[in-house]
């Protein structure tokens, strides 16, 4: 099946700083969807980009297809920002439809 | 326009009990999937359903697990006789009704999760 490998697996940041977060997938996709894990547990989708570029608030995430890879960018980080973030992906295309999530990068924003 | 709505956000049970947990998908979306999260481990593929039909449970353990989605109410996973090992947060996840070729091409919105306990 198909691999997802996020990383860094860990980052720690003070608040306001930059970061990117990376994802590689092993083959062609249809679905890119970037989610956020708060420290309740709550998913929150963040982005649905199998390409292209897209921006909300601070976060923007850009998917290059053809080079199996997405980026999320996360601006002037805050402490709510804490959390798992993953990454997940799915050929599509009617009979591969289940989503693969990577393990997650694991970010703490300190204040 | 609700999201995917699933309750109870937390359940505990003891072994040997059994287990209901539901979810409501957004209005117009047809397909509803679950995914089970292990500790310290990402999502994982459980079964895909589409109304009073099962699609695909190859990610469900064979014994005690159970799933439906009946043309009327909410989607059900159910777990007879929990045991431990099935402590874990269960997500349900629903995507806009598509045209088969497109079925997986489109964005899944998810709940909130439930987290069962077995005690």
């Amino acid at each position: 099946g198909i691999q997802v490998e996020q990383s860094p697996p860990d980052l720690i940041l003070q608040e306001g700083a930059n970061s990117t977060l990376r994802c590689n997938f092993s083959d062609s996709v249809n679905n890119l969807q970037w989610f956020h894990q708060n420290p309740w547990g709550q998913l929150i989708n963040l982005f649905y980009i199998p390409s292209g570029t897209k921006q909300n608030g601070r976060l923007s995430a850009t998917t290059v297809a053809t080079e199996r890879y997405s980026l999320l960018y996360i601006s002037s980080s805050q402490t709510t920002d804490s959390g798992v973030y993953f990454c997940a992906v799915a050929i599509g295309g009617g009979s591969n439809y289940k989503l693969t999530f990577g393990k997650g990068t694991l970010l703490t924003v300190n204040p | 326009n609700a999201g995917v709505m699933q309750n109870p956000r937390h359940l505990v049970r003891r072994r040997g009990q059994e287990a209901r947990l539901r979810c409501s998908p957004m209005k117009g979306h047809s397909h509803v999937y679950w995914y089970r999260q292990l500790p310290e481990e990402g999502l994982k593929f459980m079964v895909y359903l589409q109304k009073e039909n099962i699609i695909d449970e190859s990610g469900m353990p064979k014994e005690r697990f159970s799933a439906e989605f009946p043309k009327e109410g909410p989607s059900i996973l159910r777990i007879q006789q929990v045991v431990r090992g099935d402590s874990a947060a269960y997500f349900c996840a629903s995507s806009p009704t598509t045209s088969w070729a497109a079925i997986g091409n489109t964005e899944a919105f998810f709940g909130q999760g439930t987290r069962l306990t077995v005690v």
